[in-house]
């Protein structure tokens, strides 16, 4: 079976910091790794998805995440962050070719800071 | 664009009562999910249907049971509402090979078990 965690419940930055996200997986078949951003009061929206060939992956809203299969990781980045980048983010994972099961991190609660 | 609606955004009911909680989406999607998310345990899998009057468990099943007479018509069903069940309920849909193309969420109900 798959698992998820992601390792910060939260994590608080000030406006224009660097910021990490940090996912591991487990899983012994290949896999596809994805980002979900939820925004308060809202559903959750897609923000950015591995599924096979560059390992460095970006949405178009500045950030980037990374997969690395020998540390089973997919950690979120962004170089400068945004008041408007307050959200939860939820790491999630599901089986290469699978029709369509995510399983979800516990999710990260970023925090910006003027 | 791909809307899922779901009926109540918030919604209070006392213990031992049935509660339905609806969701509709309008993009001719097979799959529908619904999840429940608690703060630190993230999104967790409670039932999906791959097609109409299809379902199958997924890892929180208890005290839960779906109904999907019509495509785009996925309810879950809390036969007999226990406090512990108080959390927000998330539906999604997908295409097919949905965790390629991405869940699209519906804005979620949160549902208060007196």
């Amino acid at each position: 079976a798959q698992s998820v965690t992601q390792l910060d419940s939260q994590v608080p930055v000030f406006e224009e910091a660097p910021v990490e996200l940090r996912c591991n997986y487990s899983s012994s078949v290949s896999v596809y790794l994805f980002w979900y951003v939820q925004y308060p009061n809202q559903g959750l929206q897609l923000l950015l998805k591995y599924l096979s060939g560059s390992t460095l992956v970006e949405s178009i809203n500045g950030f980037e995440a990374e997969f690395n299969k020998s540390q089973t990781s997919f950690h979120l980045r962004k170089p400068s962050v945004h008041i408007s980048d307050t959200a939860e983010y939820f790491c999630a994972v599901t089986i290469s070719g699978n029709t369509g099961k995510l399983i979800f991190g516990q999710g990260t609660t970023l925090q910006v800071k003027p | 664009d791909v809307k899922v609606t779901q009926s109540s955004r918030y919604l209070v009911k006392r213990t031992g009562e049935k509660v339905f909680l609806e969701c509709v989406q309008d993009m001719d999607h097979e799959n529908m999910f619904w999840y429940r998310q608690d703060p630190g345990l993230g999104l967790r899998l409670i039932y999906f249907s791959y097609d109409v009057k299809m379902k199958e468990k997924g890892d929180i099943p208890e005290g839960y049971s779906v109904s999907r007479e019509k495509k785009e018509r996925f309810s879950l069903i809390l036969e007999s509402a226990s406090t512990n069940q108080t959390s927000m309920y998330l539906c999604a849909s997908s295409s097919p090979r949905g965790a390629v193309y991405g869940y699209t969420f519906g804005s979620g109900t949160r549902l208060t078990v007196v």
